[in-house]
């Protein structure tokens, strides 16, 4: 059974914070990792794809993949309240399949 | 706006009815996904079609069928609906080989 898994939270980060955000996966064979942001009641939202080992930047946020721990994070500076929202890690699932696997989120809350 | 879109955002009815949500996207994409999030809100994928082509069928009751007209259409038939098919479905696209996946806005089914 291939597996996302992330600490389902709660993370509490005060405003201005590093919030730090992980998730492990299980198949060796996947290439392609995700990170999507859902605010309560919306849907998910594309933040961040990474595809390589090591760190990938856009603005406040930052993917890290360590494809030899099958470990990928995603760091958000100067953390707001507004990024406060539940953060899902997904997986490609390899074999030419379009699959994603999703991890069950963490819930982030940034306090003012 | 190019996004994409599902039809209704809300369904309520009674347990045994039979029900449609439709979903439609303008991103020209040829792979379109059908997603369950249940109460607990883990995102699991249920079908995926690419270019009218099905190429994702998870385990699910066979009271679920998909159809998809065209590349920018995929709907999901419902039949006999049970209590625990209420949750939210998501409708997603993307461009094959991509892996990155654009979610629709939700619909909410409550089976009472």
């Amino acid at each position: 059974q291939k597996e996302v898994e992330q600490n389902s939270g709660p993370l509490s980060v005060p405003e201005g914070a590093i919030a730090s955000l992980n998730c492990t996966y299980s198949d060796r064979g996947s290439q392609s990792f995700f990170w999507y942001r859902q605010y309560s009641g919306k849907s998910p939202e594309l933040i961040m794809s990474i595809y390589s080992n090591g760190d990938k930047e856009d603005g406040r946020f930052t993917a890290q993949l360590n494809k030899a721990s099958q470990y990928v994070s995603l760091l958000i500076r100067d953390s707001q309240p507004s990024d406060s929202a539940t953060y899902l890690c997904a997986v490609n699932s390899p074999g030419g399949s379009e699959k994603l696997v999703f991890g069950k989120g963490t819930k982030l809350t940034v306090n003012p | 706006d190019t996004a994409v879109s599902q039809t209704p955002k809300y369904l309520v009815t009674q347990m045994g009815n039979d029900k449609s949500i439709k979903c439609e996207q303008n991103l020209g994409h040829d792979t379109m996904y059908w997603y369950k999030q249940d109460s607990k809100k883990f995102l699991k994928i249920m079908f995926s079609y690419n270019n009218k082509e099905l190429i994702i069928n998870e385990t699910v009751p066979n009271r679920f069928s998909p159809k998809s007209p065209d590349k920018a259409h995929l709907n999901l038939h419902i039949n006999s609906l049970e209590l625990g098919d209420s949750a939210v479905y998501f409708c997603a696209s993307s461009q094959h080989g991509s892996h990155e996946q654009y979610f629709g806005p939700g619909t909410r089914l409550t089976v009472t």
